[in-house]
C-alpha cells in the first residue's frame, strides 16, 4: 500500500493551466479505471472533483479535467482561478484497499 | 442534504483504545460503503478502513490492521471506528466519508468535518 506519487507543489497566474500528476502501479492506477481527485481547503472537509479517471460530478466546474495513460493519471485546471488554490489528492482502488496520493500544494500566484 | 457528524475524539495515551462515531443522515445509510480517513498534522490524506452497505465486506490499511475495527449499526445510521492499542503516529484528524457505492463503489463523495485523535501521554 505504497502512496501514490504526486508532486509537492505547483503553481500558476490567473487564467493560466496546470496540470498534477499521480503516478501509481499496474495495481492501482494502471490496473483500474478507479481513479478520483479530491480538492482540499485546509480546515474544511475535502471535496470530489473528479472520478473514474474523467467523471466531473454535478457542480464541478468544466474547468476541472481528469486524464490517465498507463501507470498515471492527471488533474487539468484550465483558466486558474484564486478560489483553486488548495491541495488536490488523488485516490485509486488497489485490488483490495484503497491508496492515496501524497497530495499537492496548488498556489495561484 | 448528506450529512455526516463524527464524535468521539480527544487526547488518549498510547496503548490505550478509542471509539469514534459518525452520525449519517440526508441519505439512507443502509444502501451505501462507508469509509475512515485520517489527516496526521502537516500531513496528506490517509485510506483507513472501509466497510460495505451490509457489513460483511472490509477491509484496512496495513498501518491499522489487526488494531483498528470498523462497523455499522444500520438501525442507528452510525459508522463506528474502534481504536486499540493506539501509537503516537495515530494522532490525526479522522474524516467519516461515504463511499459512491452499496459495497465500495469507486469514489468517495461526502465527507464530514472530521473529529481530531491525539495520543500523548
Amino acid at each position: 500500500q505504497s502512496a501514490l506519487t504526486q508532486p509537492r507543489s505547483v503553481s500558476g497566474s490567473p487564467g493560466q493551466s496546470v496540470t498534477i500528476s499521480c503516478t501509481g502501479t499496474s495495481s492501482d492506477v494502471g490496473g483500474y479505471n478507479y481513479v478520483s481527485w479530491y480538492q482540499h481547503h485546509p480546515g474544511k472537509a475535502p471535496k470530489l472533483m473528479i472520478y473514474d479517471v474523467s467523471q466531473r460530478p454535478s457542480g464541478v466546474p468544466d474547468r476541472f479535467s481528469g486524464s490517465k495513460s498507463g501507470n498515471a493519471a492527471s488533474l487539468t485546471i484550465s483558466g486558474l482561478q484564486a478560489e483553486d488554490e488548495a491541495d488536490y489528492y488523488c485516490f485509486s482502488w488497489a485490488g483490495s484497499s484503497w491508496v492515496f496520493g501524497g497530495g499537492t500544494k496548488l498556489t495561484v500566484l | 442534504q448528506v450529512q455526516l457528524v463524527e464524535s468521539g475524539g480527544g487526547v488518549v495515551q498510547p496503548g490505550r483504545s478509542q471509539r469514534l462515531s459518525c452520525a449519517a443522515s440526508g441519505f439512507t445509510f443502509s444502501n451505501c460503503a462507508m469509509h475512515w480517513v485520517r489527516q496526521a498534522p502537516g500531513k496528506g490524506l490517509e485510506w483507513v478502513a472501509v466497510m460495505s452497505y451490509h457489513g460483511s465486506s472490509k477491509g484496512y490499511a496495513d498501518s491499522v490492521q489487526g488494531r483498528f475495527t470498523i462497523s455499522r449499526d444500520n438501525s442507528k445510521n452510525t459508522l463506528y471506528l474502534q481504536m486499540n492499542s493506539l501509537r503516537p503516529e495515530d494522532t490525526a484528524v479522522y474524516f467519516c466519508v461515504r463511499g459512491s457505492g452499496a459495497n465500495y463503489g469507486t469514489h468517495l463523495d461526502y465527507w464530514g468535518q472530521g473529529t481530531l485523535v491525539t495520543v500523548s501521554s
